[in-house]
């Protein structure tokens, strides 16, 4: 069974801190995603990566970046986090496009 | 890109009764939709999917159906149960992105 794990359950950050959640899978899949889970929402998704180094933008990326230096580990980096960013936020990954991509346990994100 | 939208917002049920909830998509090439249960506090678990070569598909209580030409598609439950309650996302996959619906809050009423 796919395992994507989230280093953190739950983190709490003061404004102007630059944050990092982690997120490793042990499946070998090409393809990482980053959501945030906002209630009324649904799930956004704010980077992805398909390959070792390469990243592309969500529909939200605006104050995080990404990095994606080995296969099984991709990380979300908010910059200098503000409040705004306080969220949940879901990793997941899959091989390929279609197919059911697997969630983490999220990190329940508070920034004060 | 692909805009996802999801109705109800919330769906209150009483226990044996059907649940149906439905979206609809923008981009006609998205061409995989799965649908994902969430319960409180939770990681989102896949329930069911249907990609769009398939106009319907069924397993056990659950059902979903596709209609390609109207761009909607659409989940079933049936005979519902406590353990149903949960929120509901569907998705639609363009180019392995997925963009999810806004979510469903069913609840069931024993």
């Amino acid at each position: 069974d796919v395992k994507v794990t989230q280093s953190s359950r739950y983190l709490v950050k003061r404004t102007g801190e630059k944050v990092f959640l982690e997120c490793v899978q042990d499946m070998d899949h090409e393809n990482m995603f980053w959501y945030r889970q906002d209630p009324g929402l649904g799930l956004r998704l704010i980077y992805f990566s398909y390959d070792v180094k390469m990243k592309e933008k969500g529909d939200i990326p605006e104050g995080y970046s990404v990095s994606r230096e080995k296969k099984e580990r991709f990380s979300l980096i908010l910059e200098s986090a503000s409040t705004n960013q306080t969220s949940m936020y879901l990793c997941a990954s899959i091989m390929e496009g279609n197919q059911p991509q697997h969630f983490g346990d999220g990190t329940r994100l508070s920034i004060l | 890109g692909e805009n996802v939208e999801q109705h109800p917002s919330t769906l209150s049920v009483q226990e044996g009764d059907s649940a149906v909830i439905k979206c609809t998509y923008s981009d006609s090439a998205s061409n995989y939709f799965p649908w994902y249960k969430q319960e409180l506090g939770k990681r989102p678990q896949l329930i069911i999917d249907i990609r769009s070569n398939v106009g319907e598909k069924k397993d056990q209580r659950i059902a979903v159906t596709l209609n390609k030409t109207a761009k909607h598609f659409s989940l079933h439950i049936t005979e519902t149960q406590p353990e149903d309650s949960a929120v509901y996302f569907c998705a639609a996959i363009n180019d392995y992105k997925l963009s999810f619906g806004a979510g469903t809050t069913v609840t069931v009423r024993a």
